[in-house]
């Protein structure tokens, strides 16, 4: 079946603008994650939501970024006033129900470079 | 706070060579771990998990990996590696609590099989 698909693959921006990233979860999965990954790092987590709410946003860095899931499938993360350290790989995953032993599924990731 | 480390950055063996990853983690309560694997040009997918029962884990592709408690470790193994494991393997862990979705990760080690 299909997996996590994430839009656009690539993205490059000036410093100060805004940009939204796409993520669309397995289909029936219900747990969605965003992490960050930087050149030589693991991924590290930004959010969670578990439905249309996020239900763990510890790992957003500052305000400028924000995340939505509005209808529970498709989320989108937000970053208002890029600046050049945001540059990374955004990668999505998705889990069934949000259980924590289970598998999360990881997406493509969009690479942001911000110039 | 948990956190993962990875010992090796970047390893090199030739095929049919024995394969060991090292992988420590710092948190003192119950801990789900995982590896995952990242072959080239490709998504993050799952190699193995452990959450309960034998500590010693199975997974695709021939891997398996032992969770010794007293020594926070979740060491990588496969027996003979081939060339189409050459792939960053990240180790990773969540744990019951606050923040139990999160999934940690390390840092990251890159695998170089030879022919």
């Amino acid at each position: 079946g299909a997996g996590v698909s994430q839009t656009p693959s690539n993205k490059v921006t000036e410093k100060g603008k805004y940009v939204e990233l796409r993520c669309d979860p397995i289909s029936g999965h219900t747990a969605l994650y965003w992490y960050r990954q930087s050149l030589g790092q693991g991924p590290e987590f930004l959010i969670y939501f578990q439905g249309t709410g996020a239900a763990d946003d510890s790992g957003l860095p500052n305000d400028r970024f924000f995340a939505v899931r509005p209808e529970g499938s498709v989320s989108t993360l937000k970053i208002q006033r890029t600046e050049r350290g945001d540059s990374a790989v955004y990668l999505c995953a998705s889990s069934k129900a949000g259980q924590i032993q289970e598998t999360q599924y990881f997406g493509p990731g969009t690479r942001l470079l911000v110039l | 706070a948990q956190s993962v480390s990875q010992h090796n950055h970047h390893v090199i063996l030739s095929e049919a060579a024995s394969l060991e990853l090292g992988c420590n983690y710092s948190y003192g309560g119950t801990v789900n771990l995982f590896w995952y694997v990242q072959y080239p040009g490709q998504h993050l997918q799952l190699l193995l998990k452990y959450f309960s029962g034998d500590p010693l884990v199975k997974g695709i592709k021939g891997f398996e990996a032992e969770f010794i408690k007293s020594k926070f470790s979740f060491n990588l193994r496969k027996p003979s590696v081939q060339w189409s494991d050459t792939a960053e393997y990240f180790c990773a862990v969540n744990s019951l609590g606050a923040g139990s979705y999160q999934l940690t990760f390390g840092k990251g080690t890159k695998l170089s099989v030879i022919p």
